[in-house]
C-alpha cells in the first residue's frame, strides 16, 4: 500500500498569510493526487485533483504541485473561511489511500 | 443537481450486521465508480471499499476485506456496504463518494454522512 505522509500536522497561521502543506508518498508515481478540504461536521470538498488541476469553484487562491513522491498544497493568501483540516489523497493504486490530514488553524 | 444521500447508519451491538445505502441523483451513475469513506470520531478520512460503474470491479482496504461488501444497483442508482462482523473500531460517520473512473478515482461528490455506531 502506498503510505501518505502530510507536514506538518498542525499549522498556526494569519489571514493574509501564505501556507504551503506537503504530502509524502511511499512510492513514486506521476501525477495522480488529490487535495481536499474538510470542516468539521462536513464532507470533506475536492479542492484539486491530477496534482495541480483546480476543481471547478474552488477559488485560485488555491494551488497544487508535484510529482513524483511530494506534492504541495499552497494557499497564497488565506482567508477566514479557509481555516479548517485538508487531506491529501493518491489514487495511483488501490487501496486508495490519504495522508493523516493537516489542521490549518487561526493565530 | 448532483446529490447522494446515505442511510441505515445506527447503533448495533459488536459482531453484529448492518447495510449502508446511497441514493445517487443528478448524474449518469453508471459511469462513475462509487466509493465508500469511513471517518472515526476525532480521526481522519479512510477509504474502505470502491466499485467500478459497471459493477464488475471492486476493492477494499484490508481493515475490511472478508467482512464488509459493497456492491451498486444501476437500475436503482444506489451504492450498498453490507456490513458484517462490526467490531468497535468500525464505529465512524460513513460517507458515500463519486469518482471519475475507476483509474482516475478522485472524489467529486460526497454525501454528508451515515453514523456507525458499533458498541454493546
Amino acid at each position: 500500500d502506498i503510505q501518505m505522509t502530510q507536514s506538518p500536522s498542525t499549522l498556526s497561521a494569519s489571514v493574509g498569510d501564505r501556507v504551503t502543506i506537503t504530502c509524502r508518498a511511499s512510492q513514486s508515481f506521476s501525477s495522480w493526487v488529490a487535495w481536499y478540504q474538510q470542516k468539521p461536521g462536513k464532507a470533506p470538498k475536492l479542492l484539486i485533483y491530477k496534482a495541480s488541476t483546480l476543481e471547478s469553484g474552488v477559488p485560485s487562491r488555491f494551488s497544487g504541485s508535484g510529482s513524483g513522491t511530494e506534492f504541495t498544497l499552497t494557499i497564497s493568501s488565506l482567508q477566514p473561511d479557509d481555516f479548517a483540516t485538508y487531506y491529501c489523497q493518491q489514487y495511483f493504486s488501490y487501496p486508495i489511500t490519504f495522508g493523516q490530514g493537516t489542521r490549518l488553524e487561526i493565530k | 443537481e448532483v446529490q447522494l444521500m446515505e442511510s441505515g447508519g445506527r447503533l448495533v451491538q459488536p459482531g453484529g450486521s448492518l447495510r449502508l445505502s446511497c441514493a445517487a441523483s443528478g448524474f449518469s451513475f453508471s459511469n462513475h465508480v462509487m466509493s465508500w469513506v469511513r471517518q472515526a470520531p476525532g480521526k481522519g478520512l479512510e477509504w474502505v471499499s470502491g466499485v467500478s460503474g459497471s459493477g464488475a470491479t471492486t476493492y477494499s482496504a484490508d481493515s475490511v476485506k472478508g467482512r464488509f461488501t459493497i456492491s451498486r444497483d444501476n437500475s436503482k442508482n444506489t451504492l450498498y456496504l453490507q456490513m458484517d462482523s462490526l467490531r468497535a473500531e468500525d464505529t465512524a460517520v460513513y460517507y458515500c463518494a463519486k469518482g471519475l473512473n475507476w483509474g482516475s478515482n478522485y472524489m467529486d461528490v460526497w454525501g454528508t454522512g451515515t453514523t456507525v455506531t458499533v458498541s454493546s
